[in-house]
């Protein structure tokens, strides 16, 4: 089992410039949620993906938005990239939660560095 | 929403002594509370967690307490080794429904040897 997986490793981009990062999440896994790592800073959360829908949403503009494919591989989308948006970006997947019982543990990816100049 | 505010933002210690992290969180109605170690360009990876009908829970050199009243939480690490050296992350949440948990903004630990 290799774990949730996210790729790529590391991006530079343009501002102003569009970006996709995908995640693969761990093996019996249906839900994915993304978060942004900023240097020095906890991760925040962006959104969550559950039946490829978004299920959760974080305080993030409209400039980024997701998918989730029927696989539960989820991509992340950022339009419009702004220097600000360079950051550590996270993906972390768990089990379907059902009330609260059984195992909660969110396992996360590596993460893909996003530098924007 | 949820806030987790976490302290310290830096921690030194000397190799063998004890390290304490404190959370606190505002939502009375979480119930779930994890804690994280990352070390350097690697992942987030949950250390020890703890539930709130526990006050205490403890897994070899690290422990858990949970005061709910005060809505604060603490993560010990005794014996402290140089590996040990990485950034920690305490998270709360609400158990039930999608699993969103709010972040503190860690606390780098060193550990000299």
């Amino acid at each position: 089992d290799a774990g949730v997986t996210q790729s790529p490793t590391h991006l530079i981009k343009t501002r102003g410039q569009q970006v996709t990062l995908r995640c693969s999440p761990k093996s019996g896994h249906d839900t994915v949620s993304w978060y942004q790592q900023a240097l020095g800073q906890g991760p925040q959360f962006i959104f969550q993906y559950y039946e490829e829908e978004e299920r959760q949403r974080g305080n993030f503009p409209d400039r980024f938005s997701g998918h989730q494919f029927p696989n539960y591989s989820s991509e992340l989308n950022v339009n419009a990239l702004l220097l600000g948006d360079s950051a550590l970006y996270l993906c972390a997947s768990s089990p379907t939660s059902r009330g609260g019982a059984g195992n909660t543990e969110a396992f996360f990816g590596q993460g893909t560095r996003l530098t924007v100049v | 929403g949820e806030n987790v505010e976490q302290h310290p933002s830096t921690l030194s210690v000397q190799e063998g002594d004890s390290a304490v992290i404190k959370c606190t969180y505002s939502d009375s109605a979480s119930n779930y509370f994890p804690w994280y170690k990352q070390e350097l360009g690697k992942r987030p990876q949950l250390i020890i967690d703890i539930r709130s009908n526990v006050g205490e829970k403890k897994d070899q050199r690290i422990a858990v307490t949970l005061n709910k009243t005060a809505k604060h939480f603490s993560l010990h690490i005794t014996e402290t080794q140089p590996e040990d050296s990485a950034v920690y992350f305490c998270a709360a949440r609400r158990t039930g429904g999608s699993y969103i948990p709010t972040f503190g903004r860690g606390t780098s630990l060193i550990v000299h040897p």
